[in-house]
């Protein structure tokens, strides 16, 4: 399984754009990038995914580089509610067992 | 809907119990999984199904065993458990429509167990 590589922590202050880094130097054409988060004391929750172009949903936007070797996690607005453990994962687009490999991921840590 | 429901939420059991961790999920999901999750680490997954009838190991599977009688339902059973079996584990569903299917999986809110 290909693997990704997420600063341990980071900080923000509320209201403030948030940039979630992630290399994925050995990245295949046909893996998936997606990113989980967890909140304290739950479990992990979907936020976006995307392959080549860059992808918004309501919750946040997904930044792929051009090369793919890495991608960026965009809250365009940060909240106290976002304050979680992000996780960038790769899924195989060819392999249907649908498994996510989890890192340790990015502590995101939120101050009013 | 309520989504993935786990019971226990907690649990605490002495070495060499058994227990059965509950998982079920009401979204019609064909796909399940579960995870562990020890302090200051990512999940790793311990056994997965792609449908009823069907299970497979992932990662960490020694020490556990699973069934899928049901599309709702995927038991997670520890026969002797161990102190090394302490951690959160975490049930998780999805729709799986083929092999470029990519969709999200939906997670339970775990249960924490102990063994001491």
């Amino acid at each position: 399984d290909a693997k990704t590589t997420q600063p341990n922590s980071m900080e923000s202050n509320e209201e403030e754009p948030v940039h979630l880094p992630c290399n994925h130097s050995t990245i295949s054409g046909t893996d998936y990038i997606h990113w989980y988060r967890q909140l304290p004391s739950q479990g992990p929750e979907y936020v976006i995914h995307g392959l080549t172009s860059n992808v918004n949903n309501r919750m946040a936007s997904l930044a792929i580089a051009e090369d793919r070797k890495s991608s960026t996690l965009i809250l365009h607005r940060a909240t106290l509610r976002d304050a979680a453990v992000y996780y960038c994962i790769l899924r195989e687009g060819t392999y249907n067992t649908d498994k996510l490999i989890f890192g340790t991921g990015t502590r995101l840590q939120v101050f009013p | 809907n309520a989504g993935v429901t786990q019971t226990p939420k907690f649990r605490i059991l002495k070495i060499g119990q058994s227990m059965t961790l509950q998982c079920t999920q009401d979204m019609n999901h064909n796909y399940m999984y579960w995870y562990r999750q020890d302090p200051g680490m990512g999940l790793k997954l311990i056994y997965y199904s792609v449908g009823a009838g069907i299970t497979d190991k992932g990662e960490v599977p020694n020490g556990y065993n699973v069934s899928r009688s049901t599309t709702e339902d995927f038991p997670l059973r520890l026969e002797l458990a161990a102190p090394s079996q302490t951690s959160v584990y975490f049930c998780a569903s999805s729709y799986s429509k083929g092999i470029y299917s990519n969709q999200p999986q939906h997670f339970g809110d775990g249960t924490r167990l102990s063994i001491l």
